[in-house]
């Protein structure tokens, strides 16, 4: 069975600093993968999608996400956080083809400080 | 740009009561789904529907029904209302093919 496990609930960086979120996976075949993300009060928002070719998948808002298949890892990273990407994030692995069925991590709460 | 639309938005049942939450999308996509949101527990899915017509459970069905009533809209009912369905919904449409999910904004369900 295919399942995600973000082992962090909970991250507080300055603004300014660097971010990485981590998110590993487990999958029987190729994964599609993807990281969500959602502001208080809000529904999910996509924020960038992996399927094939190029590892390093930029998204929207300045985030970047690199698949590592050797360590089943799909790592959501921004140089540069704002205070306003304060937030909870989601990564998720679903089936490539057919209809839908993804899996989603439990996500992780970041907290920004000035 | 509505997208996915829930409704209500908020809402609070007595334990036993029924209701039912709404969805609409609007971007003529084939697939729809519910999920609840739990602290801790991530998204979970609670029914889908391939396409109009079919609609199959998901991880955590118990207690809920579904309608697919037409290609755009995607109905959830509580039948008899428990404490323990007390969540944040979240409605969301894909295309049959695709591998992007859209998700409505939620509805926040107590029931006491």
């Amino acid at each position: 069975a295919q399942s995600v496990t973000q082992p962090d609930i909970h991250i507080t960086v300055s603004e300014g600093a660097s971010l990485e979120l981590r998110c590993n996976y487990s999958y029987g075949a190729t994964p599609y993968l993807f990281w969500y993300v959602q502001s208080p009060g809000q529904g999910l928002q996509l924020l960038l999608k992996y399927f094939s070719g190029d590892t390093l998948v930029q998204g929207i808002k300045g985030f970047e996400a690199e698949f590592k298949r050797s360590q089943s890892s799909f790592n959501l990273r921004k140089p540069s956080v704002h205070w306003s990407d304060a937030a909870e994030y989601f990564c998720a692995v679903g089936p490539s083809g057919g209809y839908q069925k993804v899996t989603f991590g439990i996500g992780t709460k970041l907290q920004v400080i000035p | 740009n509505a997208g996915v639309t829930q409704t209500p938005k908020f809402q609070v049942l007595k334990t036993g009561q029924s209701m039912t939450l709404q969805c609409a999308q609007d971007m003529n996509h084939n697939s729809m789904y519910w999920y609840r949101q739990d602290p801790g527990m991530g998204l979970r899915l609670i029914y889908y529907s391939a396409s109009e017509g079919t609609t199959d459970k998901g991880e955590v069905p118990n207690g809920y029904n579904v309608s697919r009533l037409n290609k755009r809209e995607f109905s959830l009912r509580l039948e008899s209302a428990a404490p323990s369905q007390t969540s944040v919904y979240f409605c969301a449409s894909s295309e049959i093919n695709g591998n992007t999910i859209y998700f409505g904004e939620g509805s926040w369900l107590t029931v006491v």
